[in-house]
């Protein structure tokens, strides 16, 4: 049963404390995204990955966030330091563009700052 | 700027009855359009989605609408169910480059 994998589920951490999110996407897809889902926006893409190179991470507020992809079955979102307004549920989804089809979404990372 | 927009963001109808839910763009450069529903502490999952060459795509009881022209596309669900009450997002690419996301339509149907 193929699926995207997200560690912790949930996190509650307290301001300025470094979070680290995890993600193992689907095997074999090549691309990865990361969207992060507020009440007021929705799901916004904080950054993509195709073949392990970040393609895009002009969703991302650069000063304290950075994605990397260490590995083609690890994909990792890390906040330093953490703010309460970076409270949301951050998704992580794979997909494959060998065919031209949805992206499959993990069950996200609850993250609370306080 | 969001390219994608749902501006309702709940709807509530009746058991047996149909679900319009709605979705505007901005980006004529779309070419692939998809909807995916959402329950509660679970992420998004794929439902149906829709080429721009086409303007119509239809599975079960879950059909897509796409008028290029208006940049609008619709989700009708007929007939509704109470499993169906979930938040529905609407999400376009191109190229399969980013996937970009409306803020979401919360449907509720009442038994």
């Amino acid at each position: 049963d193929a699926r995207v994998t997200q560690t912790p589920r949930h996190k509650v951490t307290e301001m300025g404390q470094e979070v680290t999110m995890r993600c193992q996407p689907i095997l074999g897809h090549n691309t990865v995204f990361w969207y992060r889902q507020t009440m007021m926006q929705g799901l916004e893409l904080l950054a993509y990955f195709r073949n392990r190179a970040p393609l895009d991470d002009s969703g991302m507020p650069k000063d304290r966030f950075s994605a990397e992809m260490p590995d083609a079955t690890l994909a990792t979102l890390k906040i330093q330091p953490s703010e309460p307004r970076d409270s949301a549920v951050y998704f992580c989804a794979s997909g494959d563009t060998g065919r031209v089809t949805e992206a499959f979404f993990g069950q996200g990372t609850r993250l609370t700052v306080v | 700027d969001q390219q994608v927009k749902q501006n309702s963001p709940s709807l509530s109808v009746q058991e047996g009855r149909i679900s319009i839910l709605n979705c505007d763009y901005t980006n004529s450069m779309f070419d692939y359009f998809l909807w995916y529903k959402k329950y509660p502490a679970e992420g998004p999952t794929f439902l149906i989605s829709i080429s721009s060459i086409k303007d119509k795509n239809e599975d079960g009881r879950f059909t897509v609408f796409l008028n290029k022209s208006a940049k609008h596309l619709s989700l009708h669900i007929v007939p509704s169910q109470p499993g169906d009450s979930a938040v529905y997002f609407c999400a376009a690419t191109y190229n399969f480059n980013k996937f970009y996301f409306g803020s979401g339509t919360k449907l509720n149907v009442k038994p």
